[in-house]
């Protein structure tokens, strides 16, 4: 199956708290999972990638969480900061012949000051 | 210099009318992407040309068709619009067609159809 399925919606969080966004993912042949993260008026941007060969990659504020077994991914946002209210997208490496990119439908983040 | 740009950033035009979307990288890039975004904010991939060469072409009316000139360019044209074209649509480039490469994307274009 060709589907990513992204949570929540939406998501509200103070100040200084942990975003949390998950997806999963049924294809095992998925094999490189990156995050987007979209301003308003502007395209999305690349923020994190990890591949299912380790479990958790780190980059600042930022990090992954990989759960090959459940064939779930997460970003987790530390100290979460009112610049990063954006619309995140979670992605995957579709495994047919063209190797596009599958997308999750998206979490808008608003972080209350 | 902006790595993907698109011309024009608004165009709001009546049904019916045929329209066209320019897009250019300077990235240096073989892989293009045109994308459709709706107001729930889902992006879906319309095409992708490697090299000049069409790879992708998702299930989108025939009233759209896309043109790639040179590697550094993709425009998208729609014949006969229709309301529910109404959408913003992204231009994307990435270093190739592997899907490992990171996708650059352009500012978009909000296409309101009246």
């Amino acid at each position: 199956q060709q589907q990513v399925k992204q949570s929540p919606q939406s998501l509200i969080v103070q100040k200084g708290g942990i975003s949390i966004i998950n997806c999963a993912y049924e294809n095992t042949a998925f094999d490189y999972f990156p995050w987007y993260q979209q301003f308003p008026g502007k395209g999305p941007a690349l923020l994190i990638a990890i591949r299912p060969d380790v479990s958790e990659k780190k980059e600042g504020r930022f990090t992954i969480s990989f759960n090959k077994s459940a064939k779930q991914f997460s970003l987790h946002i530390m100290d979460s900061q009112p610049g990063d209210s954006a619309t995140y997208f979670c992605a995957a490496r579709g495994a047919d012949s063209n190797y596009q990119l599958i997308w999750g439908a998206g979490t808008k983040l608003i972080i209350k000051p | 210099d902006t790595a993907v740009s698109q011309t024009p950033k608004y165009l709001v035009t009546q049904m019916g009318n045929d329209k066209s979307i320019k897009c250019e990288q300077n990235l240096g890039h073989d892989t293009m992407y045109w994308y459709k975004q709706d107001s729930k904010k889902f992006l879906k991939i319309m095409f992708s040309y490697n090299n000049k060469e069409l790879i992708i072409n998702e299930t989108v009316p025939n009233r759209f068709s896309p043109k790639s000139p040179d590697k550094a360019h993709l425009n998208l044209h729609i014949n006969s619009l229709e309301l529910g074209d109404s959408a913003v649509y992204f231009c994307a480039s990435s270093q190739d067609s592997t899907g490992y490469a990171e996708a650059f994307f352009g500012q978009g274009t909000r296409l309101t159809v009246v």
